[in-house]
């Protein structure tokens, strides 16, 4: 089985540039999820989506970023001015939808993430 | 507000047993889970607790008391490689994850 895919795996970018993130989930996953962390700390929730529609974006700053997972699919993030304070890695995440699997083979898989660097 | 606690760092000896605790305060709960952090690399899963008591999976075992909200993550026979970060998530009400920061894991010889 095919794991979560993330492009690119690094990237540097100086303040005020864009940049985006793709990420391509486990086939079959509904729930597709975005997280920052940081070193040392644990993940940060941006955005979480069912199949197309977004359950939770409380924590993502929508000032300067966006995400969309348009078909349900492919998933992608973008940061439109990046900041020095965005230098951190971002994780894709996806699992079966849990409020209708139950309790069994819901855990999130995550891809390999994309290290930011906003110099 | 919701709100997950483990030790920031740990230190055992190979070989050894260590224990690392995670208690949660969340609005429901719909499951536990222990993740594995490399340094420099994602996370992979460990265990899912969902009902009190104890799951073993090899040299790993995970434990969880619901009305005490805790949970405890067993590692046996210690090896170097068991050197990395433990992050227990709880998985909410809404079927949303919440993450507590991790626990670095540093195994000595």
């Amino acid at each position: 089985e095919a794991g979560v895919a993330q492009s690119p795996r690094y990237k540097i970018i100086e303040k005020r540039q864009s940049v985006a993130f793709w990420c391509n989930p486990i086939s079959g996953h509904a729930t597709l999820y975005w997280y920052q962390q940081i070193l040392g700390q644990g993940p940060k929730l941006l955005i979480q989506f069912q199949n197309n529609g977004v359950v939770d974006d409380s924590q993502l700053p929508k000032d300067r970023f966006s995400a969309e997972r348009l078909k349900g699919v492919d998933s992608t993030l973008k940061i439109q001015p990046a900041k020095l304070e965005d230098s951190a890695v971002y994780l894709c995440a996806s699992s079966l939808d849990p409020a209708l699997q139950g309790d069994e083979n819901t855990e999130a898989f995550f891809g390999q993430g994309t290290r930011l660097t906003v110099v | 507000g919701q709100n997950i606690d483990q030790p920031t760092e740990m230190t055992a000896t190979e070989g050894a047993i260590v224990q690392i605790n995670c208690t949660y305060q969340t609005s429901g709960f719909n499951g536990l889970f222990w993740y594995q952090q490399h340094a420099g690399e994602a996370p992979t899963f460990l265990s899912y607790n969902v009902l009190d008591g104890l799951e073993e999976k090899g040299r790993f075992s995970s434990f969880l008391s619901r009305s005490k909200g805790y949970s405890y993550l067993l590692l046996k026979e210690l090896q170097m490689k068991d050197s990395a970060s433990y992050l227990c998530a709880v998985r909410d009400s809404n079927y949303q994850l919440i993450w507590g920061a991790g626990t670095k894991l540093i195994i000595k010889p």
